[in-house]
C-alpha cells in the first residue's frame, strides 16, 4: 500500500495554464507538506498544513494555492504557469506538526512547454 | 551563500568502501538533523535523525554532528551497489512553534561491483 501518493506522476503543459496536484496519505497523519525540488536537486518547502489548518507558507508566488479538504488530502493549485514553475513537487506528512519524521510521495514532475 | 552546503558530487567508490558525506551549515538556530536517500524517480527516504551533537550509529550508518563547527557527516560500511544513491542532509529550526526544514542540495553516491 502507498502511504503518500500524489497524481498525476507528471504533468505536461502550457505556459498561462492552470494546474492541480493531489496528494494523499493514508498513515492517519495530522500533517502533510508540499516541496518543490528544482533542477539542481534543491528541495525546498512551500507550504505545510496541520489538521486542515496552514502552519507553514514559505516564499512562494501567490500563483499556488494549496488546499486541504481533510487530514488525509492536501492538493495544490498552480495558476497563470510559468517556464519557472519546472519542477518536481513532492507532498509529504508527518504524525504531527512537531519535529516527527516525513515521509514523501514519489514525487509530480512538472513540464511548462 | 546557501545556508546548508553539500557538494552534489558524484561521488564514486567501489563495493566495501567507507562513504564520507558531509554538509556544512551557517544558521546556528539549526536544531535538529537528518540525512536522507533519495533514489532516482523516488521521494526521499528518512536514514537517519540527530538532536545532539556526537554519533548516532544505525546497523552500516553512522551520523555524525559537531555544532561548534557547523559541520554534520553520515558515514557508509561496507557500502553496497544498492546504495547508489542521492544523499541530501537537512535540518530544522523552530520559528512560531513550526519546525523549518532545509535541505542540502544532495551528494550523488555510486558504487561499483
Amino acid at each position: 500500500d502507498t502511504a503518500v501518493s500524489q497524481t498525476p506522476k507528471y504533468l505536461v503543459t502550457q505556459m498561462g495554464n492552470d494546474k492541480s496536484i493531489k496528494c494523499e496519505q493514508n498513515l492517519g497523519h495530522d500533517t502533510m507538506y508540499w516541496y518543490k525540488q528544482d533542477s539542481k536537486k534543491f528541495l525546498k518547502i512551500m507550504f505545510s498544513y496541520n489538521n486542515k489548518e496552514l502552519i507553514i507558507n514559505e516564499t512562494v508566488p501567490n500563483r499556488f494555492s494549496p488546499k486541504s479538504p481533510d487530514k488525509a488530502h492536501l492538493n495544490l493549485h498552480i495558476n497563470s504557469l510559468e517556464l519557472g514553475d519546472s519542477a518536481v513537487y513532492f507532498c509529504a506528512s508527518s504524525p504531527s506538526a512537531g519535529n516527527q519524521p516525513q515521509h514523501f510521495g514519489d514525487g509530480t514532475r512538472l513540464s511548462i512547454l | 551563500q546557501k545556508e546548508v552546503e553539500q557538494d552534489p558530487g558524484p561521488l564514486s567508490v567501489p563495493e566495501g568502501a567507507i562513504v564520507s558525506l558531509n554538509c556544512t551549515y551557517s544558521n546556528s538556530a539549526f536544531q535538529y538533523f537528518m540525512w536522507y536517500r533519495q533514489y532516482s524517480r523516488k521521494g526521499p527516504e528518512l536514514l537517519m535523525y540527530t538532536y545532539s551533537s556526537g554519533n548516532k550509529e544505525d546497523g552500516r550508518f553512522t551520523a555524525q554532528v559537531d555544532k561548534s563547527s557547523k559541520y554534520i557527516s553520515l558515514f557508509i560500511r561496507d557500502s553496497q551497489p544498492s546504495d547508489s544513491a542521492t544523499y541530501l542532509c537537512a535540518m530544522r529550526y523552530v520559528s512560531g512553534g513550526s519546525y523549518i526544514p532545509t535541505f542540502g542540495r544532495g551528494t550523488s553516491l555510486i558504487v561499483h561491483p
